[in-house]
């Protein structure tokens, strides 16, 4: 089945700098990659996603990168505020009929410091 | 919207007693998730019910767990007996994809989560 990982674990910026998280995938049948942020006490939110068929996308602030050839996704926040401080989740659809079934990968911690 | 409504929001209870878990997923979904978070597994699907019926519980970890969807706008997810090891928080999730499987992934929004805690 679907393997994701994502790194790194924690990551801690300076407000207003960019931020980089990467997670790559095994299934290259996967054709739905969400960003989910989770504040803490929250249920996961999604912040932006990408479908195979694009290669980037971007909505403001928060842009994702998709290579299908390495099997890697990446998501980059740039002018980091403080409240972007959270736990954020990548994922991939893993292989069924229904492309429903979610592997997400371990998650990153950001902080943002002031 | 009001979203995905679970309930309740934290539950304290001691091992060997039955444990229900509810959602109401956004009006008008046709997909509904419940999945379970951990510290050690991290985020992990349980099973999934599109209008009504279950497609994929290959991730239930027990015969302890069990879920029923018996209408579009609720869902259970029931441990019985419950365990210790069972102590984790619980997320529902909807989302909307008409039109039968295609393959396609689609946006999951997620409830507010039940903590749940086995003593």
């Amino acid at each position: 089945g679907e393997n994701v990982e994502q790194h790194p674990s924690t990551l801690s910026v300076q407000e207003g700098d960019s931020a980089v998280i990467k997670c790559t995938y095994s299934d290259s049948a996967s054709n739905y990659f969400p960003w989910y942020k989770q504040e803490l006490g929250k249920g996961p939110q999604l912040i932006i996603d990408i479908r195979s068929n694009v290669g980037e996308k971007k909505d403001q602030r928060i842009a994702v990168t998709l290579n299908k050839t390495a099997k890697h996704f990446s998501l980059h926040i740039t002018e980091t505020q403080p409240e972007d401080s959270a736990v954020y989740f990548c994922a991939a659809n893993g292989r069924d009929n229904y492309g429903q079934n979610f592997v997400f990968g371990p998650g990153t911690r950001l902080s943002v410091l002031p | 919207d009001a979203g995905v409504i679970q309930s309740p929001r934290h539950e304290v209870t001691e091992m060997g007693q039955e444990v229900t878990l509810r959602c109401k997923p956004i009006s008008g979904h046709d997909y509904l998730f419940w999945y379970r978070q951990t510290m050690m597994r991290g985020l992990e699907l349980l099973i999934y019910f599109n209008n009504n019926v279950p497609i994929d519980d290959s991730g239930m970890p027990e015969d302890r767990f069990s879920a029923k969807m018996p209408n579009a706008s609720f869902s259970t997810l029931k441990i019985q007996p419950s365990e210790p090891r069972d102590s984790a928080v619980y997320f529902c999730a909807s989302s909307l994809h008409s039109g039968g499987p295609s393959g396609m992934g689609y946006t999951q929004y997620f409830g507010p989560g039940t903590r749940l805690t086995v003593l």
